[in-house]
């Protein structure tokens, strides 16, 4: 697609729910990224893929959270049994180049979760 | 200690102004240096990219790095009401995922 696109751009859940929110990267871009972005803070890292392979995944907060890319395009982040701190923006982003010259990242609008 | 600081304001600054935003970093791996844009309720967007040490110019953008230091900056000249945004710095060694800083939240007053 033309840009990075991100569905729901809202979630709303009752603690103890599983929630999963999907990221439609650039057409061309073999690398994907997952963040979480509280309000008034920067972006954190939570993982990402090289195509389907997935390298890091070192910044998932916990076993309750888990992404999959399994062709290497889209990808989905799911967070099961929700609790109010997983309340963020959960942001993806997509580069051209995985290796060591690092591409820009084309960040989507994200998925705003709250949990009840 | 977080790897990258940034102050996050918010700075409030007069239109035609000079801005200077500023990060400081811990780890001495970082070679890429970037500065991204983010207005509200958007995503990030790059405003800036340097590798290693010196100084970027693009427009009325100035990049910084001074790796011995740790430090590096943006710098706004002639601010306008349209830079009114939040600036994150974000850094990486190179072969892994970018580290943001807090971000400084900009206003430019008319």
């Amino acid at each position: 697609g033309a840009g990075v696109s991100q569905s729901p751009r809202y979630k709303v859940t009752k603690r103890g729910q599983d929630v999963t929110l999907r990221c439609d990267p650039i057409s061309s871009h073999a690398t994907l990224y997952w963040y979480q972005q509280a309000l008034g803070q920067g972006p954190e890292f939570l993982t990402y893929f090289n195509y389907e392979a997935q390298p890091d995944k070192s910044g998932l907060p916990s076993d309750r959270f888990s992404a999959e890319r399994p062709e290497g395009s889209i990808s989905t982040l799911t967070i099961q049994r929700t609790e109010q701190r997983d309340s963020a923006m959960y942001r993806c982003a997509s580069s051209l180049r995985w290796d060591s010259d690092l591409g820009e990242l084309f960040f989507g609008e994200g998925s705003r979760l709250t949990v009840l | 200690q977080k790897e990258v600081e940034q102050d996050p304001g918010p700075l409030s600054v007069p239109e035609g102004a000079i801005v200077s935003l500023n990060c400081t970093y811990s780890n001495s791996a970082f070679q890429y240096f970037m500065w991204y844009r983010q207005y509200s309720r958007k995503g990030p967007e790059l405003l800036m990219y340097t590798y290693s040490s010196g100084n970027k110019e693009d427009g009325r953008f100035t990049a910084q790095v001074d790796k011995s230091s740790k430090y590096i900056s943006l710098f706004i000249r002639d601010s306008q009401p349209s830079d009114s945004a939040t600036y994150l710095c974000a850094m990486s060694p190179g072969n892994t995922p970018l580290v943001f800083g807090k971000g400084t939240r900009l206003s430019v007053i008319a």
